[in-house]
């Protein structure tokens, strides 16, 4: 498997303006995850999806902020308007349950640039 | 979910080992101990967990007393490629696969 994967790598879009991150979790595996990573607040649980399906959704900032699972190997997370504040690096991860604090897989991230 | 307390940094040379310290003091039976390493620019990646006594791999070392209150993340003879930033997660069954991570340990191998 190729592992997580993320895309776009890298993102700059002006402020107002829609920005969609995509992933794509490890085949097999039934937990998707996504984070937030900045300087200030480190690395920030936004929401996770068990068999596509939101489990916890506390940790997203604003209703600016939405995601998706529409099936087992695809996610969205979209940002709708974007801000200046919203800059971070965004990563996705996926997971197998097994009943333990279990291994997540990560994806490479995709840094988002508002300006 | 059990909170966990680490170092924020430390420093260290090539060569020798490290021991990096994590306090859980509400950890609940079911809780397993898991620690991730982040190198810059990349996701986080699975180290090495464990439940009690003492478990070993390629990577590390995780000691847990028998409390289990707090564990201990050993590497030895770290390298300058051994910087990176460690976290140590607490949680399980209870949790249903969330997974929190905490300010980490920033780890800094120098020559």
């Amino acid at each position: 498997d190729a592992g997580v994967i993320q895309s776009p790598r890298h993102e700059v879009t002006e402020m107002g303006q829609e920005v969609t991150l995509r992933c794509k979790p490890i085949s097999g595996h039934d937990y998707l995850f996504w984070y937030r990573q900045t300087m200030m607040r480190g690395l920030e649980l936004l929401i996770y999806f068990n068999n596509n399906v939101p489990i916890d959704d506390s940790g997203m900032p604003e209703d600016r902020f939405s995601a998706k699972m529409p099936n087992a190997s695809f996610s969205t997370l979209k940002i709708q308007p974007s801000e200046p504040r919203d800059s971070a690096v965004y990563f996705c991860a996926s997971s197998s349950w097994t009943g333990r604090n279990t291994e997540a897989f990560f994806g490479q991230g995709t840094r988002l640039t508002v300006v | 979910l059990a909170k966990t307390t680490q170092p924020i940094s430390m420093d260290s040379y090539e060569g020798q080992e490290v021991n990096i310290t994590c306090s859980h003091n509400n950890i609940a039976t079911n809780d397993y101990i898991t620690w991730y390493q982040q190198f810059p620019s990349q996701g986080p990646r699975f180290i090495i967990q464990g439940y009690k006594t003492k478990v070993t791999n390629e990577v590390a070392s995780l000691f847990i007393p028998a409390d289990r209150k707090s564990s201990t993340l050993s590497l030895p003879r770290v390298s300058l490629s051994d910087t990176a930033v460690y976290y140590c997660l607490v949680g399980g069954y209870n949790q249903g696969g969330k997974l929190i991570f905490g300010q980490g340990t920033e780890l800094s191998v120098k020559p």
